[in-house]
Order: structure tokens, then sequence, then C-alpha cells
């Protein structure tokens, strides 16, 4: 069945980094795009970042983007989020997302989207 | 970019009843090439992460109970739960996947029984 799990959560000062992780079971992890999704305490999800199937493309939230470097490593079914100069308003968990992919309709592959798995989270919490 | 707002904040809803929920986009999420509608709707409960319900804005995910349905186009979409279960008491977020360089939830509908 598929599995992601989160990992390299903490508490971690203002202006420092934090490198998170998700390993992917389960499935053709190099076949799918994978999100960073996150959810400050008692707030709605907030879209972090997105990685192609191969790496090539990343796209960022604004509120990220110079800041948070998404990546892979398909050799290791790993997602990676890698964030430097953390602020009070990165507090969140993070949720690594699997984007479903493609579902036959008209007897065509139409992109299906969304996030069709995730895993439970891990906690950041940004304070002095 | 695209903005999601939904409506209403949170409802109250007898078991057995209908629960409607509102989500509508800043721009269209039609995608005239395949005419699919890139708008998902997902049911999150408290202490896990959320589950995907809907995906091209009506067709359910597998393992959907049939309650759950979508309807709309462009930019004004409906989650509907014909008759509201316990177990459906959740925040409710829309999503948009048409814009590829940056997806958007809605702020969530929270759902409660009456």
């Amino acid at each position: 069945q598929v599995q992601l799990v989160e990992s390299g959560g903490g508490v971690v000062q203002p202006g420092r980094s934090l490198r998170l992780s998700c390993a992917a079971s389960g499935f053709t992890f190099s076949s799918y795009a994978m999100h960073w999704v996150r959810q400050a305490p008692g707030k709605g999800l907030e879209w972090v970042a997105v990685i192609s199937y191969d790496g090539s493309n990343k796209y960022y939230a604004d509120s990220v983007k110079g800041r948070f470097t998404i990546s892979r490593d398909n050799s290791k079914n790993t997602l990676y989020l890698q964030m430097n100069s953390l602020r009070a308003e990165d507090t969140a968990v993070y949720y690594c997302a699997r984007e479903a992919g493609y579902s036959s309709s008209g007897g065509l592959l139409v992109r299906t989207g969304g996030f069709d798995y995730w895993g439970q989270g891990t906690l950041v919490t940004v304070s002095s | 970019d695209i903005v999601m707002t939904q409506s209403p904040d949170s409802l109250a809803v007898s078991l057995g009843e209908r629960a409607t929920i509102n989500c509508k986009s800043s721009q269209s999420v039609l995608y005239s090439s395949n005419n699919k509608n890139y708008l998902a709707w997902y049911q999150q409960k408290p202490g896990q992460p959320p589950k995907l319900l809907i995906y091209w804005a009506s067709t359910r995910e597998s393992g959907v109970p049939d309650r759950f349905s979508g309807s709309g186009s462009g930019t004004d979409f409906t989650l509907t739960i014909s008759s509201l279960q316990a177990e459906d008491v959740a925040v409710y977020y829309c999503q948009q996947y048409y814009s590829t360089l940056l997806f958007t939830f809605g702020p969530g509908t929270k759902v409660d029984i009456k």
C-alpha cells in the first residue's frame, strides 16, 4: 500500500535551517509529482511547493520562495524540503503529498490532479 | 494567482440532513482542451491529514461514499453531503490545480452536527 512518512521536524530558532524528508513506498515514486503542504496550528491548508516526477520542474508559494528548496532522490524514493531563514510564521505541520496521476476519460489519458495520498505530517516549530 | 473562497465558514446540520458547501475561484479552472474542471475537495478530521474526496469537480475518489457529491463548473462549485453522518464531522477544503505553478486551497468549511 502507498505510504508517505515525513521526518525531520522539530524546534528551531528563527533564522536557522531545517531539512524535512518524506520516505515513499508502495508505488513507483519516480512516476509522480510530489508536493509539500503545511498547516499552521488551528489554521487551514497552505500549499508550499511542488516538484515534477523527474525533478526538472519546481514551483513554490510566494511565502517561501527564495528560502525553501524542494528536491527528490528517486533512487531513494525520498522527497525533501530544505528550509532556510526560518520565521515564526513557518511554524506548522508539514505534509508531503502525492499528486494523482492520469485517468482515462473518453478514451484519453487526462491529468487527474488532486493530492491522493498524504503523510501524517511532521511539526516544525520556529521559536527562540 | 487564483484565489479560492468558501462559504459558509461553518455549518451545523442534523444527522441525516443535507449539507452544502460552496467554493468559488477567482478565475475559471475549466481546462478547455479536455472540458475538465481542475477542482478537488478534501475532508480533514482532527489530528489527521486531509483526504481526497472529489477531483475534476465531480468525480468521487475510489472508496468515497456516494453521499458525497460535487458539482459546478468554471468558477462556482458545490460539495454536497446528501445525508450527514456522524463520521462526516470535519473541515472541508476545495483546491484548484488548474494553475500548475501555484496550487491553492480554500479557507475551509467546518461541518458539525446540530
